[in-house]
C-alpha cells in the first residue's frame, strides 16, 4: 500500500518556466515532508522540507507547497533550468514513527527543455 | 571528498552466494541507514543505526545482516542470494536518528545484479 504517491511519471518543461511536480500522502500521522532529487548513477540529494505546522517553504528556485487538509504536496521550480532535470522524490516521516523511517514515492522524472 | 561512499558499485552474482556491500560515511553522523531500491522504483528502508546500535530493522529477510564495526560505518551482508534480491542499495546517513529535523546524505548506490 503505498503512503507516498507521485502520480506522474514524468513531467517535460521548457526551459525558463515553471515546473510543478505533485505527491500525496495516504498517512495523516505524517508532519514532516521532504523533497530529494536524484541524477542517474547517484544517490539521492536533499532539496528542500518543509514541517506541518507550515503550509509553503522557498528556497530560491524551489518552493514547497504544503495541503494538509488535501493531504497533498507540491514543489515549484521556477524558473527551471536544464540541469534540474533528474528525478525527484517526495517522501515524508511521523515523528512518533520509527526514527529514520522516511516513506518515498516512485519519484517523477522531470526534463527540461533548452 | 565522498560524504558516503559505498562499494561495490555493481555486483553481479549467481544465486546462492554471499556477498557484502560496505558504506563508509565521513561526516561525523551518527546514524547510518541501508535502503533498497527495487525494480518499481519504490525506496524502502532496511536498517538504521544509530552509534553503532540497531534502531530499525523493518521487514527484512534474516539473510540480510547489518554490522557496525563504528559510527562511520555499516556493512551490509547478504546470505544465500536470490533473484528477488536484485535491486540498488543506497547507503545513508543522518546527523538525527530522526531526519525529521534534517536530510539523509545518501551514497551513490550499490547495483546488486543476482543471476
Amino acid at each position: 500500500d503505498q503512503q507516498v504517491k507521485q502520480n506522474s511519471p514524468s513531467l517535460s518543461v521548457q526551459e525558463g518556466r515553471i515546473s510543478i511536480l505533485n505527491c500525496d500522502y495516504t498517512n495523516s500521522m505524517f508532519d514532516y515532508f521532504l523533497w530529494y532529487k536524484k541524477y542517474p548513477a547517484e544517490g539521492p540529494t536533499f532539496l528542500i522540507s518543509i514541517s506541518s505546522i507550515k503550509d509553503k517553504n522557498e528556497d530560491g528556485r524551489f518552493t514547497v507547497f504544503l495541503n494538509k487538509s488535501a493531504k497533498h504536496l507540491s514543489l515549484h521550480i521556477v524558473p527551471s533550468q536544464p540541469g534540474d532535470s533528474a528525478v525527484y522524490f517526495c517522501a515524508a516521516s511521523s515523528r512518533g514513527g520509527s526514527q529514520g523511517n522516511l516513506i518515498f514515492g516512485k519519484g517523477t522524472k522531470l526534463s527540461v527543455k533548452p | 571528498d565522498t560524504a558516503v561512499s559505498q562499494t561495490p558499485k555493481y555486483l553481479v552474482t549467481q544465486m546462492g552466494n554471499d556477498k557484502s556491500i560496505k558504506c563508509e560515511q565521513n561526516l561525523g553522523h551518527d546514524t547510518m541507514y541501508w535502503y533498497k531500491q527495487d525494480s518499481k522504483k519504490f525506496l524502502k528502508i532496511m536498517f538504521s543505526y544509530n552509534n553503532k546500535e540497531l534502531i530499525i530493522n523493518e521487514t527484512v529477510p534474516n539473510r540480510f545482516s547489518p554490522k557496525s564495526p563504528d559510527k562511520a560505518h555499516l556493512n551490509l551482508h547478504i546470505n544465500s542470494l536470490e533473484l528477488g534480491d536484485s535491486a540498488v542499495y543506497f547507503c545513508a546517513s543522518s546527523q538525527d536518528p530522526q531526519p525529521n529535523t534534517g536530510e539523509l546524505f545518501f551514497g551513490e548506490g550499490s547495483r546488486l545484479t543476482v543471476l
